[in-house]
C-alpha cells in the first residue's frame, strides 16, 4: 500500500520569501506523484505531477518539485511567494496501474503574511 | 459542461436522514472518483467507476454508503441513516482515462454535508 506524509500542517511565510512544503511517501512499487492546491471554498486543482523522466517538475505559477527516489520525497518549493499563493497544498501518490486510486496527504496550509 | 459539477453545494441533514449527492462529470470522461474530506484532513478515497462499472469500493466506510453511475455519466453517492461522523466535504473527480500521459483528474467543488 502507498502512504503520504506531510510533516507540516501549517507554514507561515512572508510575502516574497522562499518556501518549501515537505512531502514523503511510502510505497513498495513504482509510483506517480502529485501536488494539488485547494484555494478557500474551491475544489482541488492539480499543481504539478511527476510521472517519469526529469525528476524536477514545474508548474506554470512558479512552483517546482523534485522527485528524490532515494529519500522517497517530493518536496514543493517556490523561490518567492505571493499573497495569492495562500491555500492548502496536498501531496498525493498513486501506483503505476490502471484503476488505481490517488492517496492524499493530510495537507499543508500555506499562509502568506504581507 | 466545462468542469465537474456537484450538487447540492451544501447539505444539512438531521441524524438518521438519508441523503443523495450528485456528481456531473466532464462529458466523455470515463473514470469517476468519490472522495471524502473531513475538516482539516486530506481527501480519503471512497469509490471508483470506469463508465458504469464500479471497480473499487474499498473506501466506503460502511454499508450505509452506496454509489452508482447507471449510465456511465452522472453519479450519485447515497448515505443512509446519516451519522454525525459523516459530516465532511464529498468530492467528485473525473478523468478522460488512464493513459500514458494520464491522470488528468478534474475535481468538483464538493458538497459540504453537515449532520446535526
Amino acid at each position: 500500500a502507498q502512504s503520504v506524509t506531510q510533516l507540516d500542517s501549517q507554514v507561515p511565510v512572508f510575502e516574497e520569501a522562499p518556501v518549501e512544503l515537505r512531502c514523503n511517501y511510502s510505497s513498495s512499487v513504482s509510483v506517480y506523484l502529485f501536488w494539488y492546491v485547494q484555494y478557500p471554498n474551491q475544489g482541488l486543482q492539480l499543481l504539478l505531477k511527476y510521472l517519469s523522466g526529469s525528476t524536477l517538475v514545474e508548474s506554470i505559477n512558479g512552483f517546482e518539485a523534485e522527485f528524490n527516489k532515494s529519500q522517497t520525497s517530493f518536496h514543493l518549493r517556490k523561490p518567492s511567494v505571493h499573497i495569492s499563493d495562500t491555500a492548502e497544498y496536498f501531496c498525493a501518490v498513486t501506483r503505476y496501474s490502471s484503476a488505481s486510486k490517488i492517496i492524499f496527504g493530510s495537507g499543508t496550509r500555506l499562509s502568506i503574511r504581507p | 459542461g466545462a468542469g465537474v459539477s456537484q450538487s447540492p453545494r451544501y447539505k444539512v441533514a438531521k441524524r438518521g436522514q438519508d441523503v443523495a449527492l450528485r456528481c456531473d462529470p466532464i462529458s466523455g470522461h470515463v473514470s469517476l472518483f468519490w472522495y471524502q474530506q473531513a475538516l482539516g484532513q486530506g481527501p480519503e478515497f471512497l469509490t471508483y467507476f470506469q463508465n458504469e462499472a464500479q471497480l473499487d469500493k474499498s473506501g466506503l466506510p460502511s454499508d450505509r454508503f452506496f454509489a452508482e453511475r447507471p449510465e456511465g455519466s452522472v453519479s450519485t453517492l447515497k448515505i443512509q441513516r446519516t451519522q454525525q461522523e459523516d459530516s465532511a466535504v464529498y468530492l467528485c473527480a473525473s478523468s478522460l482515462n488512464r493513459d500514458r500521459e494520464g491522470y488528468g483528474y478534474t475535481f468538483g467543488s464538493g458538497t459540504r454535508l453537515t449532520v446535526v
